[in-house]
């Protein structure tokens, strides 16, 4: 199993660029999200999904978006970008309900917004 | 406030020594579950240890253990015999409001930078 991957590891956009950003997992997990991670202030869930066709927003939704039509993929858009939103972002997933349940983490993508 | 505080910036300790990293927690969730990841210079999360409000036993997996004190509110995670490999930020996270069809998001303290001297 590869796990959670991502693409791309790096990315340099201009202000007002659009770009997505692709997660797939291989392990049948019904859950997907997507965090961001920032110097001092640990991972922040953007948005996520319980399933193929339902997705919510987190905890720092503005400016992004995200579907999901099948299991595997949970892709994040970015829809004009800021550089407030040079950040690593981590795609996740997990097996649905249960508190303990692992949660696996792709290996993260450094974005730099100019 | 806070859902998750991690009050140490930065540690640092010996080779072979045993290190504490502090963890407090806010909820008025009866049921929820305690998290620590490890984050190395090359970037990726691991996964190190779980800890569920009712288990009445601390969490344990080889040289990590949870110093899970409900009454207080906190999960500290205590490294026995640390290693160079050790060095890392190191995540505290908490699991509210899971089951059925409730996604339960983490959420996840500000870490800890562990140095590890030889």
């Amino acid at each position: 199993n590869a796990g959670v991957t991502q693409t791309p590891k790096f990315q340099v956009l201009k202000t007002g660029q659009s770009m997505t950003l692709q997660c797939a997992q291989d392990m049948n997990h019904e859950y997907m999200s997507w965090y961001r991670q920032d110097p001092g202030m640990g991972l922040r869930l953007i948005h996520y999904s319980v399933g193929a066709g339902i997705t919510d927003q987190g905890e720092v939704p503005n400016g992004y978006n995200v579907s999901r039509s099948t299991t595997e993929d949970f892709p994040l858009r970015l829809l004009s970008a800021a550089p407030s939103q040079t950040s690593v972002y981590f795609c996740a997933s997990r097996e649905r309900g249960g508190l303990g349940n692992e949660q696996f983490f792709g290996p993260g993508t450094r974005l730099t917004v100019l | 406030a806070q859902k998750i505080t991690q009050t140490q910036p930065g540690m640092f300790v010996q080779e072979k020594e045993a290190v504490t990293l502090d963890c407090t927690y806010d909820t008025s969730d009866q049921s929820y579950g305690l998290f620590w990841y490890k984050q190395p210079s090359s970037g990726e999360m691991i996964f190190l240890i779980y800890q569920g409000s009712y288990d009445e036993q601390n969490a344990t997996e080889g040289r990590y253990s949870l110093n899970f004190q409900k009454a207080r509110k906190s999960a500290n995670l205590v490294i026995s015999a640390s290693q160079l490999g050790d060095s890392a930020m190191y995540f505290c996270a908490m699991r509210e409001n899971a089951g059925g069809t409730s996604y339960g998001k983490l959420t996840f303290g500000q870490g800890t930078i562990l140095t590890v001297h030889p």
